[in-house]
């Protein structure tokens, strides 16, 4: 149990137009839903969280007005990365929280998507 | 703010070695997470600890979390080929248990 998956798992666009990824928790409903930007060789960053029927929080340094969330349903979240330019080639991951296990804290990860921006 | 730091950073081994990994932070955690993540993929959580002094095994793979909170490791015993990936720790932070922070990695390969 317990599966996220993204669509499309890659993408390559050109620079200044809009790329929509998906985020579906497959066999549970996920009150909240993160999302991740992984460079070549590096770790994960936590770019926003998102509680479904909310905004979206985001952290420091990233750019809310260029990725856009929406949460509107208990088992998806979509990013929308507007205008893209090369700099923002990456691995997007999602990832799913659900209350019914014993830890809270148990996120589960979609198999990522692969953004190339020419 | 609060750092995982990680090592080695990469290992190259023989099939059939055992392997161990750990993790350490200036500060406090209360959980550790150890995932793996194969190239192109997700991570995917390998052992969760929830208590200091713990110590958890999954299959060939074995965690503690360590005692002052501040550090854990994970040892895979008798490596496979599919044992090669990245291997990160993580933890929840301490103010803010929604934001998991993820380490550098550990990268293993092993050699044929």
């Amino acid at each position: 149990g317990a599966v996220v998956s993204q669509h499309p798992s890659w993408v390559i666009c050109k620079s200044g137009t809009s790329v929509k990824i998906e985020c579906r928790s497959l066999d549970f409903q996920a009150t909240t839903m993160f999302w991740y930007r992984q460079f070549p060789k590096q770790s994960l960053m936590l770019m926003a969280t998102s509680n479904e029927g909310s905004k979206a929080t985001y952290e420091q340094g990233v750019e809310k007005d260029k990725f856009l969330i929406n949460h509107a349903s208990l088992t998806l979240s979509t990013l929308t990365v507007t205008s893209a330019h090369p700099e923002d080639s990456s691995f997007y991951i999602c990832s799913a929280r659900t209350w019914t296990k014993l830890s809270y804290n148990e996120q589960f990860f979609g198999p990522g998507t692969r953004l190339t921006v020419l | 703010g609060q750092q995982l730091n990680q090592s080695p950073q990469s290992m190259f081994i023989q099939e059939g070695e055992d392997v161990s990994m750990n993790c350490t932070s200036s500060s406090i955690f209360n959980t550790w997470l150890w995932y793996k993540q194969d190239p192109g993929e997700g991570p995917v959580l390998l052992i969760a600890l929830y208590k200091a002094g713990e110590l958890t095994s999954n299959g060939r793979l074995t965690a503690q979390f360590g005692i002052t909170r501040k550090d854990s490791f994970l040892n895979i015993s008798a490596s496979i080929p599919s044992d090669v990936g990245i291997y990160f720790c993580a933890g929840p932070m301490m103010n803010r248990d929604d934001k998991i922070i993820f380490g550098k990695g550990t990268r293993l390969h092993i050699l044929p």
